[in-house]
């Protein structure tokens, strides 16, 4: 079946460290690959998303590259900020009509 | 991307009860789905909303407990029946098109006491 692994958190970082949350998928074709976004008592945004092998998304300076090879895409950032501190998600989707499946979600805290 | 209207954002209902959550899109969408994300953690699909028939139900969810309905290609509904403390949880409603991909509502925080 169709699934989501991302790395445990929690992550703390200070401001303008550099992020990595590895995510890696198992799934049949070809999916498309997401990134989502949960601010503290928000709901989720689309950070990122890619639909196809070599794909880059990016997005407010984040970035996550499709690697069919490795059935990875992981988030980076180069330079964290405190108002990055959120819950991330990782997410696939099988074809256009299916629901996303989740991966557990990495929380992010930036301190100062 | 299509924009969804959640309501409410929040309730604190008594067990026993039933609350329930209303998404409307502000265009027409595809597929309509609902999620459950309990308190820290990931998002797990009840159901497809299917526009004019029954919702199609992940395992471990029942149409008595969350009932759906999808009257047309702009909304959906959500009930939570008979409600229990274990379904204190934040409820989210999403839906794709082919124009808009994946779109979510802000989100329904339900406290059962």
């Amino acid at each position: 079946g169709n699934s989501v692994t991302q790395m445990e958190g929690p992550v703390t970082l200070s401001e303008e460290a550099f992020l990595t949350i590895n995510c890696t998928y198992t799934a049949t074709g070809y999916p498309s690959l997401f990134w989502y976004v949960q601010y503290p008592g928000e709901g989720l945004q689309l950070l990122l998303k890619a639909t196809k092998a070599d794909d880059k998304g990016s997005n407010k300076g984040f970035e996550a590259t499709y690697r069919k090879e490795t059935t990875s895409f992981h988030l980076e950032k180069g330079s964290v900020q405190v108002s990055d501190s959120a819950v991330y998600f990782c997410a696939l989707s099988p074809s256009g009509n299916t629901p996303l499946v989740f991966g557990k979600g990495t929380r992010l805290s930036v301190i100062a | 991307s299509a924009v969804i209207s959640q309501k409410p954002s929040r309730d604190i209902c008594q067990r026993g009860t039933s609350l329930t959550i209303q998404c409307q899109v502000d265009s027409q969408v595809t597929m309509m789905f609902w999620y459950r994300q309990q308190p820290g953690q990931s998002l797990t699909l009840i159901a497809t909303a299917n526009q004019g028939s029954e919702a199609t139900y992940e395992s471990g969810f029942v149409i008595d407990k969350f009932p759906i309905s999808r009257p047309n290609l702009t909304f959906s509904t959500l009930t939570v029946s008979n409600m229990s403390p274990e379904d204190s949880s934040i409820y989210l409603c999403s839906a794709t098109g082919v124009l808009y991909g994946y779109t979510f509502g802000s989100g329904t925080r339900l406290t059962v006491v």
